[in-house]
């Protein structure tokens, strides 16, 4: 089978840094993102990972391992409005989307 | 600047009632998809249009169907809805004519059956 494993929900602490841990094990490669999605909301795209390596993007970086079948989310100075679920989500080699079920970040003043 | 629009936001229904939710986009992408989310769980994709070519996923229940009149629309239609269809309804797009396999949202359509 094809599954993305990622916590369920997590907590920080305004201004803080975290960490969202992605693992997946998929039929093939071509891909990954973060979303992040506010409660009652539609996802937003975050950012995309082909390669290895870290991506940076204000205060969101994302990082991918092809080889260990690994990402993370890194949020810093995190912020009230950070508050939300992140979803990671795979393209397969048949260029399906392969959906976690998304962490929840609770932010705390 | 809206660049996929869901209409309704809030839909409610009668069990069994045919439903329709519709979604536009103004980004000429090539590829709508249609996605059903319960809480707190990961989107659950019901079908695509690549084009004009409609493309089922195998666990998607015969109470969905779906229209795609043009590039700009696509439509969701729920036969008989069940009280197990409560959920959000999220379209999406993608341009894959550039190989641009990012997806984007419209706002979602949240649908109540009673």
């Amino acid at each position: 089978g094809q599954n993305i494993d990622q916590p369920t929900e997590m907590t920080a602490t305004e201004g803080a840094i975290v960490q969202i841990n992605c693992t997946y094990q998929t039929s093939g490669f071509n891909g990954l993102f973060w979303y992040q999605q506010h409660a009652g909301e539609a996802p937003t795209f975050l950012s995309y990972n082909v390669l290895d390596g870290l991506e940076e993007k204000g205060r969101f970086s994302s990082f991918l391992s092809r080889s260990k079948g690994y990402s993370y989310l890194l949020l810093k100075e995190l912020q009230m409005k950070d508050s939300a679920s992140y979803l990671c989500a795979v393209i397969n080699s048949n260029y399906q989307l392969i959906w976690g079920a998304g962490t929840k970040l609770i932010i705390k003043p | 600047d809206a660049m996929v629009i869901q209409n309704p936001r809030y839909q409610v229904t009668q069990f069994g009632k045919p439903v329709t939710l519709s979604c536009s986009q103004t980004l000429n992408h090539n590829v709508m998809y249609w996605y059903q989310q319960k809480s707190s769980q990961a989107p659950k994709l019901l079908f695509h249009y690549y084009d004009k070519d409609f493309n089922n996923e195998a666990d998607t229940p015969d109470n969905f169907q779906s229209r795609r009149p043009n590039t700009s629309f696509c439509f969701l239609d729920i036969r008989s809805p069940g009280l197990g269809d409560a959920a959000m309804y999220l379209c999406a797009t993608s341009n894959l004519r550039n190989g641009q396999e990012t997806q984007y949202f419209g706002p979602g359509t949240r649908l109540l059956v009673l």
